[in-house]
């Protein structure tokens, strides 16, 4: 099994509507974090968490919100998707000497 | 974090050593070298990584030079699921988790 989950796989949604992502992790890290990847971009941090209920913006964070309520999960919201949203989305938790292990992806289109 | 520079791409032999190769010149002395790999929109999946010390593991060696200012990737047998998009990223072990990924190197094992 992944040590790293995210749900859904594949999303497509109409403009104005509510996604969340979920992730979770069973590696045990307190760090967890969610980038998008656009073709050419690479990977842009959204927003990452320290620990249960800490939560900070990355590079990219407007039009997005997430949630840490355990260890093990962190969710990633868009209040009301746009298109320009339409990405593959990675959710991250962060080993011991920095090293980060990612999910599968969440590939999210927006029509 | 310093900036890298890698080749955009390489070639290899199944079953012959594939070996990648960075340049960090404008490393900092608390600054890590990782190497990710990415298989066409999976994960990123997190190879190796090192300070100054060569490095190996199950996957890969890692070979830094003495003043730190390039490395390489060595896959000591590549096979075809080898095949994907290899990044080196120069950080610092306790940062945010930004990561730059920037285009690396796309390395194609033939059969």
């Amino acid at each position: 099994d992944a040590d790293v989950t995210q749900t859904p796989r594949n999303r497509i949604t109409k403009t104005g509507k509510r996604i969340m992502l979920e992730c979770s992790q069973t590696k045990g890290h307190d760090r967890m974090y969610w980038y998008r990847q656009d073709p050419g971009l690479g990977l842009r941090l959204i927003y990452y968490s320290f620990d249960v209920k800490d939560i900070n913006k990355g590079e990219i964070s407007d039009g997005y919100s997430v949630s840490r309520q355990a260890q093990a999960k962190f969710s990633l919201s868009l209040e009301s998707a746009i298109p320009n949203q339409t990405a593959l989305y990675f959710c991250a938790s962060r080993g011991s000497t920095g090293e980060l292990f990612f999910g599968e992806g969440s590939r999210l289109t927006v029509l | 974090d310093a900036k890298t520079t890698q080749p955009t791409s390489m070639d290899c032999a199944e079953g012959r050593a594939a070996n990648l190769p960075c340049n960090h010149s404008t490393i900092s002395g608390n600054e890590y070298v990782y190497w990710y790999r990415q298989i066409h929109s999976q994960g990123p999946q997190y190879i190796i990584h090192g300070l100054k010390n060569n490095e190996t593991n199950e996957m890969a060696s890692l070979i830094i030079t003495e003043d730190r200012k390039s490395s390489t990737l060595i896959l000591p047998h590549a096979t075809l699921r080898d095949t994907a998009v290899y990044y080196c990223i120069v950080k610092v072990s306790g940062n945010t988790g930004k990561l730059i990924f920037g285009q690396g190197t796309t390395l194609q094992v033939k059969p």
